[in-house]
């Protein structure tokens, strides 16, 4: 499969804990992105990289959440310290980057974290 | 603040009935607008749309775009148990290419 994949599918923790996310991306793929989506909303942005750079964060991304990308190929999210307001799909996206064609963004299949 | 509204929240119809599916947007610097459909995992790419009036088609979906009016309809003929799903619409903007997603239509599909 080439897709973009993400590990776990599946996180409970308890309020407090730390947890990590892992995204790969398509492999020729240069932009990463992550989403957060509740019951019954659409996604809602949280950052997104350009290689290995993380060149946007929502103001939805509180100092609790950081996202890496150290080689510019797979990408993780930490959130310290969860909260039960936490719990959602988080999604993760790739996209190819051309100046002047749009390309769309093709996700993984998320990873559902529940805080209890 | 960059807004995609789609309506209606929730469709339910018979097999074999035709539906539209409303998406309007209000934002500062449009790229283009994506439509995806999500069951239960991943949305799964549609159709993106950048000019107005051109239909894409993909068998029995078909979109359109208004930029003038500034919304886009997509069009799902003879349904079919399967096309039950959320539809989810999206304007890229500028710069970023980041998403800014409409809530999405639950679209129920009766046999």
């Amino acid at each position: 499969d080439t897709g973009v994949s993400q590990d776990p599918r599946h996180k409970i923790t308890k309020r407090g804990q730390n947890v990590t996310f892992r995204c790969d991306p398509i492999s020729e793929h240069n932009r990463l992105y992550w989403y957060r989506q509740t019951l019954g909303q659409g996604p809602e942005f949280l950052t997104y990289f350009q290689n290995e750079a993380q060149l946007e964060k929502s103001r939805l991304l509180s100092d609790r959440f950081s996202a890496e990308r150290p080689k510019g190929s797979f990408s993780t999210l930490e959130i310290q310290r969860t909260e039960q307001g936490d719990s959602a799909m988080y999604l993760c996206a790739s996209s190819a980057l051309r100046t002047s064609v749009s390309y769309e963004q093709y996700f993984g299949p998320g990873t559902r974290l529940t805080v209890t | 603040e960059d807004k995609v509204v789609q309506s209606p929240l929730s469709l339910v119809v018979h097999e074999g009935d035709t539906v539209t599916l409303n998406c309007s947007y209000e934002v500062t610097n449009f790229r283009s607008l994506l439509w995806y459909k999500q069951e239960k995992k991943a949305p799964t790419f549609l159709f993106m749309l950048t000019s107005s009036g051109i239909e894409k088609k993909s068998g029995r979906l078909s979109s359109i775009l208004d930029k003038k009016e500034l919304f886009s309809i997509l069009n799902i003929t003879a349904t079919q148990t399967g096309d039950s799903a959320v539809y989810l619409c999206a304007v890229e903007l500028q710069g970023a290419q980041k998403l800014v997603f409409g809530q999405g239509t639950r679209l129920t599909i009766n046999p």
